[in-house]
């Protein structure tokens, strides 16, 4: 069993919906926890980062963790067109490099 | 622009050859790390530098190795190449050793024929 479980998809939702992704994870020691957005063959770009359990928000992004559940999302509002990337999970225990999800396709059809 | 350069962009080359490829972290950031993504194996974490010193090893094989020079800009030779290590490998950056955010560069696409 992988430390990290992610849907690859692809999720294909209409221009202006909300998107919800997701990960689980095993490790308990895990504490930092991020979400990247990564084009074709581009670098990952980091979104969003969290410390621990909580919410964070940044505009149309936000960011939940549970770690009671090790359960992890990321929420997109009124997704766009560009907003069609690989979603990465991936965390760390702070020991250790990051852990990365396999990572979800979303397509977002205007 | 996340501020971490990679060179080459893209590089082709035959099985049993050697290539190097340079990252230059982001102004400041002292830890540096290496991944490969290939289609079928998504992000795989291969080796990390801090301040010029080995910080920790993931999947790399013998026939890779990575270095930190002074100025913090690191390399990451490969050796004896064979068809399966065509990938795209990337360089991350990040100010601190532990906790976890990390900066990635544009990626070097390495083809081995």
């Amino acid at each position: 069993q992988k430390e990290v479980e992610q849907d690859p998809g692809p999720l294909s939702v209409p221009e202006g919906a909300i998107v919800s992704l997701n990960c689980t994870y095993s490790n308990s020691a895990f504490q930092y926890f991020m979400w990247y957005r990564q084009y074709s063959r581009k670098g990952p770009e980091l979104l969003m980062y969290t410390y621990s359990s909580g919410n964070k928000e940044d505009g149309r992004f936000t960011a939940q963790v549970d770690k009671s559940s090790k359960y992890i999302s990321l929420f997109i509002r009124d997704s766009q067109p560009s907003d069609s990337a690989t979603y990465l999970c991936a965390m760390s225990s702070g020991r250790r490099a990051l852990t990365f999800g396999s990572g979800t396709r979303l397509q977002v059809q205007p | 622009d996340s501020g971490v350069t990679q060179t080459p962009k893209h590089l082709i080359t035959a099985t049993g050859q050697r290539v190097t490829l340079r990252c230059s972290p982001r102004s400041g950031d002292l830890s540096v790390y290496w991944y490969q993504q290939s289609l079928d194996q998504g992000l795989q974490f291969l080796i990390q530098y801090y301040n010029g010193e080995e910080r920790a090893k993931g999947n790399i094989l013998e026939r890779f190795s990575a270095q930190q020079f002074p100025d913090l800009h690191s390399e990451l030779n490969l050796s004896s190449l064979e068809l399966g290590d065509s990938a795209l490998y990337f360089c991350a950056s990040s100010v601190a050793t532990s906790n976890g955010e990390q900066f990635f560069g544009p990626g070097t696409r390495l083809t081995v024929l």
